[in-house]
């Protein structure tokens, strides 16, 4: 079945360092969304990219997704405290059909951890 | 609107006692879903439904079972819970099924089974 592994697992960084996540998938995608989850919260949509080699911001997040749709990353410049969460891509397999069309395959997330 | 909601928030069973867990969405979705999230393995999909009526089993559907009662609202029933059922539960909807449509989340019920 389709895989989709987000590296790393964890990542702890000082406050304004830089932080990247990265989701791949084992199997070409028809789009990839990313969700944020806050410590004892819900997954929260933050993106959608569709289009191959696509990258898209928001404010200090920047979204990409690869030109084969296989891969995807997050980049947030200068982390704030209200940054920490866990950070999730989430995607379906391209030309999925019949029962698979309703489904999308989240990866592991990566915890965000920043110390001020 | 209060978006998507779930009851019971927390909740503790004995191995073998039943229970259902309440969904319910009002902002007029087609398409609900149900997820468990355990440490590092993210959220897997237990059960879905596309539009009323209609129900699809997940990665993890084996010892739960569900009910699209009406548009609004999506049950999850474990009829004899175990242990390995311990888990955070997410309730989520979208305005349809497929990739194209970002998922709203329910706050959790978070289960634990003794």
């Amino acid at each position: 079945g389709q895989q989709v592994m987000q590296i790393p697992q964890y990542q702890h960084v000082q406050e304004g360092e830089d932080f990247t996540t990265y989701c791949n998938s084992s199997t070409t995608l028809s789009n990839i969304q990313w969700y944020k989850q806050r410590p004892g919260g819900h997954p929260v949509f933050l993106i959608q990219l569709v289009k191959s080699g696509e990258v898209k911001k928001q404010k200090r997040l920047t979204f990409q997704f690869g030109e084969a749709k296989k891969n995807s990353s997050l980049h947030i410049t200068a982390t704030q405290t209200t940054d920490v969460g866990t950070y999730f891509c989430a995607g379906k397999r391209a030309n999925a059909g019949g029962t698979s069309y309703g489904k999308l395959t989240f990866g592991q997330g990566t915890i965000l951890t920043v110390h001020p | 609107n209060a978006g998507v909601t779930q009851t019971p928030k927390f909740q503790v069973l004995k191995t073998g006692q039943s229970m259902t867990l309440q969904c319910a969405q009002d902002m007029n979705h087609n398409s609900m879903y149900w997820y468990r999230q355990d440490p590092g393995m993210g959220l897997r999909l237990i059960y879905y439904s596309a539009s009323e009526g209609t129900t699809d089993k997940g990665e993890v559907p084996n010892g739960y079972n569900v009910s699209r009662l009406n548009k609004r609202e999506f049950s999850l029933r474990l009829e004899s819970a175990a242990p390995s059922q311990t888990s955070v539960y997410f309730c989520a909807s979208s305005v349809l099924a497929g990739d194209s449509y970002e998922q709203y989340f329910g706050p959790g019920t978070r289960l634990t089974v003794t």
